[in-house]
Parts: C-alpha cells; sequence; structure tokens
C-alpha cells in the first residue's frame, strides 16, 4: 500500500494554458475523489468516480474542467484555459468502496499557480 | 445545498491548555468525520462518528456527536506541539459527498 500519489506536485503556468493532473488511488479502492483547497479553506468537493463512472459534479465547477478515469483505476483532471482564480491545492482522494461513513485517504496534492 | 460550518477559525494556546473546536451543519448528517492538516500536509483522517450523542476518546482527544445529530465537537486536553496544525470536521448524508468545513488552525505556543 503506497497511498494515493498525485502528479506533479507543483505547477506554474501562465493564464490561458491548458494544464492536466494526475492522480493515483490506493490500489483496489473504487471511489475516487477530486477536491480543491485554497489558503485558509477546507477541501472543497469537484467531483467524484465510482470506479469509471463519473458519480457527481459540483454545480460550482466550471466547464473548462473536466475529469476521467478511464479504467477505474488512475484518474486524470484537466483544467482549460487557465484562470487565476483556480490557482489552489487539488487534492485527490480515495476509498474502498464507496460505503456510507467511509474515510477518504487523501494524495498531497498538486499545487497549482496560474500568473 | 449542505453547509459546515467550524468556529472558532483559529486558536491560539500554550502548550498544556486544552483546546475545543465546535462543527455545525445546515443539515441532519449521517455520519460526522474529523481530520487533521499539519502544515503543508494533506488532510488525515483521525475518527468518524454516526451514532447520536456518540463520544468518542483517542488518548488526549474526545470527540461528540450532537444528540440532533447536526453539530459535533473535538477537544483536546493539555495541548502538545505536536497538536499544531488545522483540525477539519466534514459530514455527509447518505453516500454524498463529504463536505468539509473551513478548518480551525491551532498553534500551540511551548
Amino acid at each position: 500500500d503506497t497511498g494515493v500519489s498525485q502528479n506533479p506536485r507543483h505547477k506554474i503556468t501562465k493564464r490561458g494554458q491548458n494544464v492536466t493532473f494526475r492522480c493515483d488511488p490506493i490500489s483496489e479502492h473504487n471511489r475516487l475523489y477530486w477536491y480543491r483547497q485554497t489558503l485558509g479553506q477546507g477541501p472543497e468537493f469537484l467531483t467524484y468516480f465510482q470506479n469509471e463512472a463519473q458519480l457527481e459534479k459540483s454545480r460550482l465547477l466550471s466547464d473548462r474542467f473536466s475529469a476521467e478515469r478511464p479504467k477505474g483505476s488512475f484518474s486524470t483532471l484537466e483544467i482549460q484555459r487557465t484562470e487565476q482564480g483556480d490557482s489552489a491545492m487539488y487534492l485527490c482522494a480515495s476509498s474502498p468502496t464507496g460505503g456510507a461513513g467511509e474515510k477518504l485517504f487523501f494524495g498531497s496534492g498538486t499545487q497549482l499557480s496560474v500568473l | 445545498g449542505q453547509q459546515v460550518m467550524q468556529i472558532p477559525q483559529y486558536q491560539h494556546v500554550q502548550e498544556g491548555e486544552d483546546f475545543t473546536t465546535y462543527c455545525n451543519s445546515s443539515t441532519t448528517l449521517s455520519n460526522i468525520q474529523w481530520y487533521k492538516q499539519r502544515p503543508g500536509g494533506h488532510p488525515v483522517f483521525l475518527i468518524q462518528l454516526v451514532k447520536s450523542g456518540e463520544v468518542k476518546k483517542q488518548k488526549r482527544l474526545t470527540f461528540q456527536f450532537g444528540e440532533a445529530k447536526k453539530n459535533s465537537s473535538l477537544h483536546i486536553t493539555a495541548t502538545q506541539t505536536t497538536d499544531v496544525g488545522t483540525y477539519f470536521c466534514a459530514g455527509n448524508s447518505g453516500n454524498t459527498p463529504l463536505v468539509f468545513g473551513k478548518g480551525t488552525r491551532l498553534s500551540v505556543i511551548a
């Protein structure tokens, strides 16, 4: 068990560029979540997957954001035409089955800075 | 939608003093979880409460879930410098994704 892995750890990009982040959940974990965290705030839910199916997307999530989990293992989060307001820590978390009340295992996150 | 509020936002204590953070939900929760995030780190699960009025202890940490399942608290007795970090509560109703509070950042002065 190597934990949840996220790459890259840091990403600096210019406004208007596209970025993609990757998350490798704990092996055999069926549920995968993406959260976003800004300084002084708690993690804010973005979207989640049960295996390869994307079950819910936050209403706050712009159409510039898209996430995939093609084979039910790793996931990618893409942000198109980045804006300065997208600067944040993007956290991935996984849980074994997605059952009610399961604890989340978080990765170390990808820190995005949009200049 | 569901909202989870935490107070205080910050707490500075002398080492050895007690600390309490409070969490309130706008809706009745199925369960509430508590996470700790060290400076520069990621949230790490501490505990889950499920039953109305439930109290759980982990060494110097005491967690409570309110009778109405809409509020919770975390109390740390005799804080230590290792307790420094931000404590988040997070709750959900049924099988919905966890909604996190903004957290309480604890500083401990040695």
